[in-house]
């Protein structure tokens, strides 16, 4: 089982909703990631969250708005998702703050389907 | 921008082959390198990582070798079994203009079979 947990591990959304993609880590790592993952691709950064403060937005759409709440939790707000943003989104954790120094650990995603 | 990228896209060997994986780089800024196995279902899964002050780094079953000079990175899995079936991405920490983002490589998968 992995240290980062994902919920929820899988999510169906129209359109129109409001959903919200959780991460959660208590290892005392200080950077937090998120992926997104097409099918039979690599993942893709989208943001970075370095001592709770966003250090990297990779020109995401605003559909898309990550959260830092405390050190060991994460979220991706989604509202007026399309189609195409299907995919796997991954959280990722780090020890020490970004750039890391040490290898990312990975939580098993949350499998999105926009409807 | 940094671009990880893998010669084979598809590897297949017999159980208790040794399986060899490719990787090629091209920021030679880059000085840390990841391998991640990824399966079915799941998220990708550290397995080895090696520093560019290295050239070789040996992990249970698992061999990195990291070649500078024409920028390529290979991971050597020993006596292959069935659950080492997956994808498996290089990954690096990127220099230059992406200073300090993990990038993964294409993938390749390994199929082992019994």
């Amino acid at each position: 089982d992995t240290e980062v947990t994902q919920t929820p591990k899988h999510l169906v959304m129209g359109m129109t909703n409001k959903k919200s993609l959780k991460c959660e880590q208590h290892m005392g790592h200080r950077a937090m990631y998120w992926y997104k993952q097409k099918a039979k691709k690599p993942p893709e950064l989208m943001f970075v969250y370095s001592y709770e403060k966003l250090s990297i937005n990779e020109s995401v759409p605003s559909r898309f708005s990550p959260e830092c709440p405390n050190s060991s939790l994460l979220n991706l707000h989604l509202h007026a998702l399309q189609p195409e943003d299907s995919a796997l989104y991954l959280c990722a954790s780090s020890q020490d703050g970004f750039p890391p120094n040490s290898p990312l650990h990975f939580g098993n995603g949350t499998r999105l389907t926009v409807t | 921008g940094e671009n990880v990228g893998l010669h084979l896209p598809t590897l297949s060997v017999q159980e208790g082959d040794n399986s060899i994986i490719n990787c090629a780089y091209s920021n030679s800024a880059s000085d840390y390198f990841i391998w991640y196995k990824q399966e079915s279902g799941k998220g990708p899964q550290f397995i080895i990582d090696i520093r560019s002050n290295m050239d070789k780094r040996q992990g249970q079953r698992v061999t990195v070798l990291l070649n500078k000079t024409v920028k390529h990175l290979s991971l050597q899995i020993a006596a292959t079994q069935p659950g080492d079936s997956a994808v498996y991405f290089c990954a690096s920490i990127a220099g230059g203009t992406s200073y300090g983002k993990l990038t993964f490589g294409q993938g390749t998968i390994l199929t082992v079979h019994p």
